[in-house]
């Protein structure tokens, strides 16, 4: 079984409509990440989570809220979804020390018409 | 300013035909500096992590090595298996340490 696992892998919903992203690892990291990737301009952070009572935003966290249920799970909420929100979504997670390689999961395909 | 530039966008490559993808960087201290493969439609893979100027890692056809300012990704004899978008990430001294990601190469190599 994957290590880092996202629900739902394809999303279509309409403008206006709220939405959750799910993410859940086992690889017992206390780090987690949420990021979206559109074409032509990579990985950009939305939110991140260090442990189960830190959540932190990132660079574009306007229009999205996230919660931390448990150390093995981080959800990405939309409140009201919109069009320019159209996006590939990945969680990762990371280990706090030396390295703090992020490990990333499958990806969530999202289309808000 | 991006901190993280990459180059080219783009590669095309014959099989065989070695080459070099360049990651520059402009963090005035750097922890760490990593690279990602990246296959259409799936998340980021970790390939190599690396600390100071100098540093060299291998895996496989891949050979990461690291200047002051800039890393090096040179695919030796590419087979089309290969064929991915690379990413490099920059991790700087202080902060968070959360990585700041460079917008990637997508390397095709052709049979």
């Amino acid at each position: 079984d994957a290590d880092v696992t996202q629900t739902p892998r394809n999303r279509i919903t309409k403008t206006g409509k709220r939405i959750m992203l799910e993410c859940s690892q086992t690889k017992g990291h206390d780090r987690m990440y949420w990021y979206r990737q559109d074409p032509g301009l990579g990985l950009r952070l939305i939110y991140y989570s260090f442990d189960v009572k830190d959540i932190n935003k990132g660079e574009i966290s306007d229009g999205y809220s996230v919660s931390r249920q448990a150390q093995a799970k981080f959800s990405l909420s939309l409140e009201s979804a919109i069009p320019n929100q159209t996006a590939l979504y990945f969680c990762a997670t990371s280990a706090l020390g030396a390295e703090e390689t992020q490990y990333f999961g499958p990806g969530t395909r999202l289309l808000v018409l | 300013e991006d901190q993280v530039t990459q180059s080219p966008e783009a590669l095309r490559l014959q099989e065989g035909e070695s080459s070099s993808l360049n990651c520059s960087y402009t963090v005035s201290g750097l922890r760490g500096l990593f690279w990602y493969r990246q296959d259409p439609g799936k998340g980021p893979e970790f390939l190599f992590t690396l600390y100071s100027a100098g540093e060299e890692k291998e895996k496989e056809r891949l050979k990461a090595t690291l200047t002051k300012k800039e890393s090096f990704l040179h695919i030796t004899a590419p087979k089309p298996e290969d064929s991915a978008t690379y990413l490099c990430a920059v991790q700087e001294v202080g902060g968070s340490y959360i990585p700041t990601f460079g917008r990637g190469t997508s390397l095709i190599v052709h049979p």
